[in-house]
């Protein structure tokens, strides 16, 4: 069954340094999105992305994020200078456009962002 | 109040018992109503999902959506070990917008 890879599993940073998280997304899906799991915390929402442009955002998400589809297969996450409160696990998912029945999101096993 | 509540749990149960698992939320304009299983250490996994009120089921699992009372269940029948993991509802108020998390019922059914 196709799956949403997600690299590095791991990822061990200083703070006030860029990292950027990176996702292979199902081959036939369109629409992305970037989530957050702060340790003992909920799933939080991030960002969606559509057509090659954000479709929604959330308050986490301000001027330190950006979201990019280099190419025909990655979607990638770019934290610009990372803060101690970033540390957590990082989902992306997928999801396709398909009509009809409902299309869920399918998600990947995460990065772990650690922020020193 | 939360958009999403769940009961943290953990809930541990025998081996073959049935398991209720529940949420409420506040967002009237939620129509889809998602339930993810999430094993540790990994990512969230989509288990059964169902639009508006109602109920559907799908082997072991019912999934049940009461729009009045703004109150989501799952029903785990002939609970087994592997289905120990964290239970995730996650409503969003189209196909292609943004999930909203409750917060996950540990589950741990015991031999």
């Amino acid at each position: 069954e196709p799956e949403v890879t997600q690299t590095p599993s791991h990822q061990v940073t200083q703070m006030g340094q860029e990292v950027i998280l990176r996702c292979v997304p199902i081959s036939n899906h369109l629409y992305f999105y970037w989530y957050r799991q702060i340790l003992g915390q909920k799933v939080e929402f991030l960002v969606s992305f559509y057509n090659n442009e954000i479709s929604e955002k959330s308050e986490i998400f301000d001027d330190q994020f950006s979201v990019e589809r280099p190419d025909g297969s990655n979607f990638t996450l770019k934290i610009r200078s990372t803060k101690l409160e970033d540390s957590a696990m990082y989902f992306c998912a997928s999801r396709t456009t398909g009509t009809g029945a409902v299309q869920p999101q399918h998600f990947g096993d995460g990065t772990r962002l650690s922020i020193l | 109040q939360k958009e999403v509540e769940q009961d943290p749990g953990p809930l541990s149960v025998p081996e073959g018992a049935i398991v209720s698992l529940n949420c409420t939320y506040s967002n009237s304009a939620f129509q889809y109503f998602m339930w993810y299983r999430q094993y540790s250490r990994k990512g969230p996994e989509l288990l059964m999902y169902t639009y508006s009120s109602g109920n559907k089921e799908d082997g072991r699992f019912t999934a049940q959506v009461d729009k009045s009372s703004k109150y989501i269940s799952l029903f785990i029948r002939d609970s087994q070990p592997s289905d120990s993991a964290t239970y995730l509802c996650a409503p969003n108020t189209g196909t292609a917008s943004k999930l909203t998390f409750g917060t996950g019922t540990r589950l741990q059914v015991t031999l």
